[in-house]
């Protein structure tokens, strides 16, 4: 497609289950970053990828989270043993290098029970 | 660290009137700054930014201006429409990451 894409749009996990939240960027873009919008708030990084490598895994908040690009397209961010304060909206972006426009996705919204 | 801080909301105009939202940021170096909208069941878009001081981002009638000695960024429309209604997040980008404001609702009415 045009735009980078995530699925699923709307998840709905109990307390304690594992999620996977799948991004597809942009073809051709070398960077991808993922950010976390709890309700009402602005986006806040979570982690970002060069290729395959993660180049900065600092915004994940706990050991719960783990992010893997491994062919340097799609990416997944797993959250593990779901918590209700996990409940956000999950953005992808991508940019065709680094330093340049990021492109989001729709956002995956994420509801723990 | 990096930090923005945005103008709190929501905020509430006419339809043609002038529109300012307040942004001012802290910084290391020399970030580039940038305008994101969020229309409602959209996902966030570009409108404007800037790269270095002075620069001034122009798009859709907005615009901000990059002011170093005042560490801001305010936006600007001189008459705003109501398919303006959104939520507008400021942000900064120092190494590759964004760093955002916390977004500020905007209503305009008829």
């Amino acid at each position: 497609g045009a735009g980078v894409s995530q699925s699923p749009r709307y998840k709905v996990a109990k307390r304690g289950q594992d999620v996977a939240l799948r991004c597809d960027p942009i073809s051709g873009h070398v960077s991808l970053f993922w950010y976390q919008q709890a309700l009402g708030q602005g986006p806040e990084f979570l982690t970002y990828f060069q290729n395959e490598a993660q180049l900065d895994k600092s915004g994940l908040p706990s050991d719960r989270f783990f992010a893997e690009r491994p062919e340097g397209s799609v990416s997944t961010l797993k959250i593990q043993r779901t918590q209700q304060e996990d409940s956000a909206v999950y953005l992808c972006a991508s940019s065709s290098s680094s330093g340049t426009q990021q492109f989001f996705g729709p956002g995956t919204r994420l509801t723990v029970l | 660290g990096n930090s923005v801080t945005q103008m709190e909301g929501p905020v509430t105009l006419s339809e043609e009137a002038f529109l300012t939202i307040n942004c001012t940021y802290t910084a290391t170096g020399y970030p580039s700054l940038f305008w994101y909208v969020q229309y409602p069941g959209e996902g966030l878009q570009l409108l404007l930014k800037a790269t270095k001081a002075d620069d001034k981002g122009s798009n859709k009638g907005f615009e901000a201006t990059y002011r170093k000695e005042t560490t801001s960024f305010h936006l600007e429309k001189g008459s705003v429409q109501v398919s303006d209604s959104a939520v507008y997040f400021c942000a900064l980008q120092g190494a590759q990451k964004l760093v955002f404001g916390q977004g500020t609702r905007l209503t305009i009415n008829p």
